[in-house]
C-alpha cells in the first residue's frame, strides 16, 4: 500500500491565505522528498526539494519542512493565489545513493483557491 | 528546448491490441521513467531506465514491456491491451547531481482508454 501520503485529500483556502499541505512518508531511510504540483490535463510541475539532511528549505513562496522525527513533510504556500490551484504530491525517494531511482507518490492533496 | 514530449496524446484501443507510447527528452538526462496514474491513486511507477540500453521493473509492471535504444527515447509498449490498463502515461526523465535538483521532468501525459 501507499506509505507516502497525505493528510487530507482537499484543502480549500481564501486568496491570499496561507496553505500548509502536509505528508507523512513511512520509510526512516529516504533520503530525498520533492514537493510537485499537477494542474488539470498536464504533467506534474516540480515545486521544491529537500534532502534528508535538512530541516526546512525556502522558495519563491514556498517552503518545505521535513520533521525526520515524525515522518513527516509539509509544503507552505505564502499568500496563497487562485493560480495555485491545483493537486499536489509528495514524493519520497527510498533507495539512498542509487542514483536515478525512482520517486514513490503520494496520492495527492487537492487545493481550492477561491477569490 | 522541448523538455519531455509524449505521443500520442490520447489514443482508444480495443482489448487485446498493442501499441507503443513514445517517449522524448532532449535534456540530456541519463534516466528515464514511466508512470501510470489512475483516479486516486497517485503516480505508479511501471518501469524505468538508468541509462542507455538498461531498463529495470518498477512498481507495476506486468503487461508492459519498455526500451532504450537511444539515450533521448524510451518506449513503453502494450502488447495485449487490457481495460484495467486504461490510464493516463507520464513518462519523465532526470539526472543525478547528488544533492538538490535531481527533480524528475515530466511530459504532458498519454490518455489511454481501453475498450
Amino acid at each position: 500500500g501507499e506509505s507516502v501520503g497525505l493528510h487530507l485529500p482537499t484543502l480549500s483556502v481564501q486568496e491570499g491565505d496561507n496553505s500548509i499541505i502536509n505528508c507523512a512518508y513511512s520509510n526512516s531511510a529516504s533520503d530525498y522528498f520533492i514537493w510537485y504540483k499537477q494542474e488539470s490535463g498536464k504533467g506534474p510541475q516540480f515545486i521544491i526539494d529537500i534532502r534528508s539532511n535538512m530541516d526546512k528549505r525556502q522558495g519563491q513562496r514556498v517552503t518545505v519542512l521535513l520533521n525526520k522525527t515524525v515522518k513527516h513533510l509539509s509544503l507552505q504556500i505564502a499568500a496563497t493565489q487562485p493560480g495555485d490551484s491545483a493537486v499536489y504530491f509528495c514524493a519520497e525517494r527510498r533507495d539512498p545513493g542509487q542514483a536515478g531511482t525512482a520517486l514513490i507518490f503520494g496520492k495527492g492533496t487537492t487545493l481550492s483557491v477561491s477569490s | 528546448n522541448a523538455g519531455v514530449t509524449q505521443t500520442p496524446k490520447f489514443r482508444v484501443l480495443k482489448t487485446g491490441q498493442s501499441m507503443t507510447l513514445l517517449c522524448a527528452q532532449d535534456m540530456n538526462h541519463e534516466y528515464m521513467y514511466w508512470y501510470r496514474q489512475d483516479p486516486g491513486m497517485g503516480l505508479r511507477l511501471i518501469h524505468y531506465s538508468v541509462g542507455e540500453g538498461t531498463t529495470a521493473k518498477g512498481e507495476v509492471p506486468d503487461g508492459y514491456n519498455v526500451s532504450r535504444l537511444k539515450k533521448q527515447n524510451f518506449l513503453l509498449g502494450l502488447e495485449s491491451a487490457a481495460p484495467s490498463q486504461t490510464s493516463v502515461y507520464f513518462c519523465a526523465s532526470s539526472y543525478e547531481r547528488g544533492g538538490l535538483g535531481n527533480e524528475q521532468f515530466f511530459g504532458p501525459g498519454t490518455r489511454l482508454t481501453v475498450l
